[in-house]
Formats: structure tokens, C-alpha cells, sequence
């Protein structure tokens, strides 16, 4: 069946250091979309970067994201972790654009 | 205004009573969704509403019930509440569910089941 994991519950890393949250996936579909969401304290989840595209770098607020389907992943990452980026992160599989499947969330605090 | 709202936003039920939810969304969207989502658990799928035809999955299919009176209102319905109901539940929209598009959540609603 379809799912997605994420390796990492608890991510804490150094304000101003590079952070890369893991997500993979599996599914049989052909045609995907993939999300991540971050869902700050007390706040509703929104997205954060989407693509569809194999290979094809996806930035937004400083994030990035490559689809590797060859590797059947979507991992996040940031340069320089800011405070405020101190929330929890899911990542979510749209197979064959039907339905959501997300992963069980990676809780990233950034320390100063 | 991309706003999805669910009340109560926190809910304390005792075992075997009635539990409903409540979301409510003005983007016109057509699809509806509710997942629960328990700590360290990936947010689950439990039911779907594409304009007015429900869909909900195969394992929690009798737990729980759901209606959509009109585009933008959908509930979600627990006859009987067990411990293993508490959970947040989170209640999402989409424009249609065939296309790339995402999903917008509300806070979700907190179920405390005692």
C-alpha cells in the first residue's frame, strides 16, 4: 500500500546550522504529488512546499525540497535554521493526485 | 479568507455518550476531510466528502459517521465514545481531490474520552 515515513521524531539543531528532515515514500502510483506541512504551536498545519516534478528542486521561506523518485524521496532542508522554524513537520503523499497520506511528523526545535 | 474552522476546539466526553464535531469552510471548496491524529501516530485518514458523496475507510467505517448539510459545513459523528477515541482530530479542505492542489486544515478539535 501506499505510505511515507519519516525516520526522525525529535530533530533539535543550533540556530544558524543546516537542518535535513528524512522522508521517504512508496507507493505503485506513477503520477504523485508531495507535500510538507509545518504546523506551528496552537496553529492549524499548512504547506510548506509542494511539487510533482521529479527532480526538480521546490523552494519556499528558505526550505527546499527535491522530488527523487529514483529514490523514492522528498527530504527537507534549510541552510541556516532560524527560531522560528521550531514546529513540528509532516510530509504527505498525494498517489495518483487521490487522497493524503501522511508521515508520522518530525518535531523540529531550534536552539540558540 | 482561507480559513477552516472546527469547534468545539476542545471536547471532554465520557464513555458511551455522543461525540460531534464540527468544521466549517467558505473557500467553496468540494471536498472535506477528517483525520485523527494521536501522539506519535501519522494523522489518519478516516473519512471523506467529495461534494455530497461520503467516502470513509474501510477500518474505521463503523466508528465513525459524518453529513455535510450544505458545501460548507461537514460534521463528524461518534455514537459511542471509547477510550480509544481520544485523539485531536483535524478537519481539512481541498478543491477537488483529483489534482494537485492542497489541503487546508483548521486547529483541529482536542477529545479527551474519559
Amino acid at each position: 500500500g501506499d505510505s511515507v515515513t519519516q525516520t526522525e521524531g525529535l530533530v533539535t539543531v543550533t540556530e544558524g546550522l543546516p537542518v535535513k528532515l528524512n522522508c521517504t515514500y512508496q507507493t505503485t502510483y506513477l503520477t504523485i504529488a508531495f507535500f510538507w506541512y509545518v504546523q506551528y504551536l496552537n496553529e492549524a498545519p499548512q504547506v510548506l512546499l509542494k511539487s510533482s516534478t521529479d527532480n526538480k528542486r521546490t523552494e519556499h521561506q528558505g526550505f527546499h525540497a527535491t522530488l527523487h523518485k529514483s529514490s523514492s524521496s522528498f527530504h527537507l532542508q534549510k541552510s541556516s535554521a532560524q527560531l522560528s522554524d521550531s514546529a513540528l513537520y509532516y510530509c504527505a503523499l498525494s498517489p495518483g493526485y487521490q487522497n493524503f497520506y501522511f508521515g508520522k511528523g518530525t518535531s523540529l526545535t531550534v536552539i540558540p | 479568507d482561507t480559513t477552516v474552522k472546527q469547534n468545539p476546539r476542545y471536547k471532554l466526553a465520557r464513555v458511551g455518550k455522543p461525540v460531534n464535531l464540527i468544521c466549517s469552510q467558505t473557500m467553496n471548496h468540494d471536498t472535506m476531510y477528517w483525520y485523527q491524529k494521536k501522539p506519535n501516530q501519522a494523522p489518519k485518514l478516516l473519512l471523506f466528502y467529495y461534494d455530497k458523496i461520503l467516502n470513509r475507510e474501510a477500518d474505521t467505517f463503523e466508528k465513525f459517521q459524518s453529513s455535510r448539510p450544505n458545501n460548507s459545513f461537514c460534521s463528524l459523528y461518534i455514537g459511542s465514545a471509547g477510550l480509544e477515541y481520544s485523539a485531536m482530530y483535524l478537519c481539512a479542505s481541498s478543491r477537488g481531490t483529483t489534482n494537485t492542489g492542497q489541503l487546508y486544515f483548521g486547529e483541529g478539535s482536542k477529545l479527551t474520552v474519559l
